[in-house]
């Protein structure tokens, strides 16, 4: 099976700093690349997604940055709170038989210390 | 945004037990839904596509005996875990695209498996 590389495994910030996950992935279905972030006992939670026809997208203060030619994309988190601690996924789409599935990456332990 | 509802959110069973689990999409249908699993400090591990009204499809390795998927109508989808054991403990999470499959996956809240 296809798969999305996930890095830094885990990840200690400091309150207001930023924050950076990577992922690269093999081959896509389409081009679409979310970012969900998990907490503890929960379901993961579609945080911020990109699709093709932007570079970067922003929402408030998080960012997605993604490079076509490298099949890479990131994840910024600016100024990093405690509350933001969690793990986070990147996913992207393969084709699956008649439907289009989401396969993850390995996971980000993000802790963000006071 | 789509929301999918799972029941029971945690269940506890002794081994050699079924326990059925439910997915629901409450605002919208889908023909198509996701079973993953995953473990403790795990990724999520996608184990069948749910497909209404036919058969589901498993991934590589999963006992398609053992996870008996149903798909009744567009906004039900079953996972039963047939005869647990303890191996079979972990967290199972279904989603479904939001819209057509090039949309949004919107997840549900999880399923906690124990199995004594």
């Amino acid at each position: 099976q296809q798969q999305v590389k996930q890095s830094p495994q885990s990840l200690i910030v400091q309150k207001g700093g930023i924050s950076i996950i990577n992922c690269a992935y093999e081959n896509t279905a389409f081009d679409y690349f979310p970012w969900y972030q998990q907490f503890p006992g929960k379901g993961p939670a579609l945080l911020i997604a990109i699709r093709p026809d932007v570079s970067e997208k922003k929402e408030g203060r998080f960012t997605i940055s993604f490079n076509k030619s490298a099949k890479q994309f990131s994840l910024h988190i600016m100024d990093s709170q405690p509350g933001d601690s969690a793990t986070y996924f990147c996913a992207a789409p393969i084709r699956g038989g008649a439907t289009n599935k989401l396969i993850f990456g390995t996971g980000t332990l993000l802790a963000v210390q006071p | 945004g789509a929301v999918v509802s799972q029941h029971p959110s945690w269940v506890i069973c002794k081994s050699g037990t079924s326990v059925k689990i439910e997915c629901r999409s409450l605002d919208f249908q889908a023909t198509t839904m996701f079973w993953y699993r995953q473990f403790p400090k795990q990724s999520l591990m996608l184990m069948a596509t749910s497909n209404e009204g036919s058969k589901a499809t498993y991934e590589q390795g999963v006992e398609k005996d053992k996870f008996l998927i149903n798909h009744a109508s567009l906004t039900l989808s079953t996972l039963t875990v047939t005869s647990a054991h303890p191996e079979d403990s972990s967290f199972y999470i279904c989603s479904a695209w939001s819209d057509t499959d090039t949309g949004e996956l919107f997840f549900g809240e999880g399923s906690r498996l124990t199995v004594l």
